[in-house]
């Protein structure tokens, strides 16, 4: 069965620092889709960046960054330049094959930024 | 599009009391997701929708709850009877199916009715 795994209940990262977000997964099926999102504490879910399970290379859109290890079976985020803005939960999410479109999440990782 | 549609926003009821949370998902997604949030366990996916077919509702917690999906634009989830621990904010979310196909589409949720039951 698919799983995912976030360790890191809550972070804090200084205004203009990198920080990087971790997340594990599990799964026997070799395809399958890896996505991170964004809930601010206004509520809504905001969808951040993908990894395939094929792709080559990491990810990257804007200053979010995936860095995947296939081998290790991690999906990390990584945060360039952390802004205010910034800080929110943030949850990692998996597809597999075997499951067709189901979606499931981590456990969310709470994020503060410091100024 | 106007993105995924919940309503109501919020929803204050009594215990024994049934509750019918509605969502209207993208135009042409066909999978429709439902979800519940809480502190304590986190984003539980509870049902969901491949063209209108519940494929997988591994999730719903008990026999209390329930969901259908009558057509491609609208879905349900209901609670009879609620109980205070279904407190929670429950997520709509939808996802389409493209050329290659479904592993690389992400959710669009909906803003989430959040659910007190008294």
């Amino acid at each position: 069965a698919q799983k995912i795994t976030q360790t890191q209940p809550g972070m804090f990262v200084q205004e203009k620092e990198a920080v990087t977000l971790d997340c594990t997964y599990d799964t026997s099926d070799p395809s399958y889709g890896l996505f991170w999102y964004k809930q601010p504490s206004s509520g809504e879910m905001i969808f951040l960046i993908y990894q395939g399970s094929y792709d080559q290379q990491n990810a990257t859109e804007g200053r979010y960054s995936l860095n995947f290890q296939k081998a290790r079976k991690s999906a990390n985020l990584v945060i360039s330049a952390s802004q205010l803005g910034d800080s929110a939960m943030y949850f990692c999410a998996m597809k597999d094959g075997n499951q067709g479109g189901k979606l499931i999440f981590g456990q969310g990782t709470e994020l503060s930024v410091k100024p | 599009d106007a993105g995924v549609i919940q309503s109501p926003r919020h929803e204050v009821t009594e215990m024994g009391q049934e509750v019918t949370l509605r969502c209207k998902p993208i135009s042409g997604h066909d999978y429709l997701f439902w979800y519940r949030q809480t502190m304590m366990r986190g984003l539980e996916l509870l049902i969901y929708f491949n063209n209108n077919v519940p494929i997988d509702d591994s999730g719903m917690p008990e026999d209390r709850f329930s969901a259908k999906m009558p057509n491609a634009s609208f879905s349900t989830l209901k609670i009879q009877p609620s109980e205070p621990r279904d407190s929670a904010v429950y997520f709509c979310a939808s996802s389409p199916l493209r050329g290659t196909g479904v592993m690389n589409t992400e959710a669009f949720f909906g803003q989430g009715t959040r659910l007190t039951v008294v």
